[in-house]
């Protein structure tokens, strides 16, 4: 089956500066990568998703990159905020709506 | 995206009984998904909950512990049986998008097992 690996577990950043999770999955047959983002006792909320047939998608000032003969895929944050503190997790689904997720990676953005 | 939501948010139960949750969607969805949340962790997928067929289980869960109802396009339900304190997690459904793969979750529901 399919296995999602993420770094960092933890990452400091200071307000202001960018922020990069990286995630790397196993089965080639994966063609999507959503990134969710799970503030303290909420749900996990989809905040960016790559499709396979793309390299690099961008939201605002959140962008995701994807390398599939690498078989890894990123998550940057610019200009980072207060408001971004929380655990993100990236995840590798298949055409059956199946989703692995990688382990999680808290973001602290310090004023 | 849907509105989803789970019954109960949240309960405190005995080991040895069992606990139905409920996953509720405000519109008709083919695919509908359980995932455990357990403390400080990430989410693992339970089952894949087929309306009108068995649900389909992940490696590590079976059928017996985690029974499954999907009876209609809008409405699952997951019973975790004769629970113990390794049960206790967040338990939470979720739904695909209208777009292909997206999922969109419900609020969860807070399971502790003395």
């Amino acid at each position: 089956g399919e296995n999602v690996e993420q770094h960092p577990s933890t990452l400091s950043v200071q307000e202001g500066d960018s922020a990069v999770i990286k995630c790397t999955y196993s089965d080639s047959a994966s063609n999507y990568f959503p990134w969710y983002k799970q503030e303290l006792g909420k749900r996990p909320q989809l905040i960016i998703d790559i499709r396979s047939n793309v390299g690099e998608k961008k939201d605002q000032r959140i962008a995701v990159t994807l390398n599939k003969t690498a078989k890894h895929f990123s998550l940057h944050i610019t200009e980072t905020q207060p408001e971004d503190s929380a655990v993100y997790f990236c995840a590798a689904g298949d055409g059956f709506n199946k989703f692995y997720f990688g382990s999680g990676t808290k973001l602290n953005v310090k004023p | 995206s849907a509105v989803i939501s789970q019954k109960p948010s949240r309960d405190i139960c005995q080991r040895g009984t069992s606990l139905t949750i409920q996953c509720q969607v405000d519109s008709q969805v083919t695919m509908m998904f359980w995932y455990r949340q357990q403390p400080g962790q990430s989410l693992t997928l339970i089952a894949t909950a087929n309306q009108g067929s068995e649900a389909t289980y992940e490696s590590g869960f079976v059928i017996d512990k985690f029974p499954i109802s999907r009876p209609n396009l809008t409405f699952s339900t997951l019973t975790v049986s004769n629970m113990s304190p390794e049960d206790s997690s967040i338990y939470l459904c979720s739904v695909g998008g209208i777009s292909y793969n997206e999922q969109f979750f419900g609020p969860g529901t807070r399971l502790t097992v003395l």
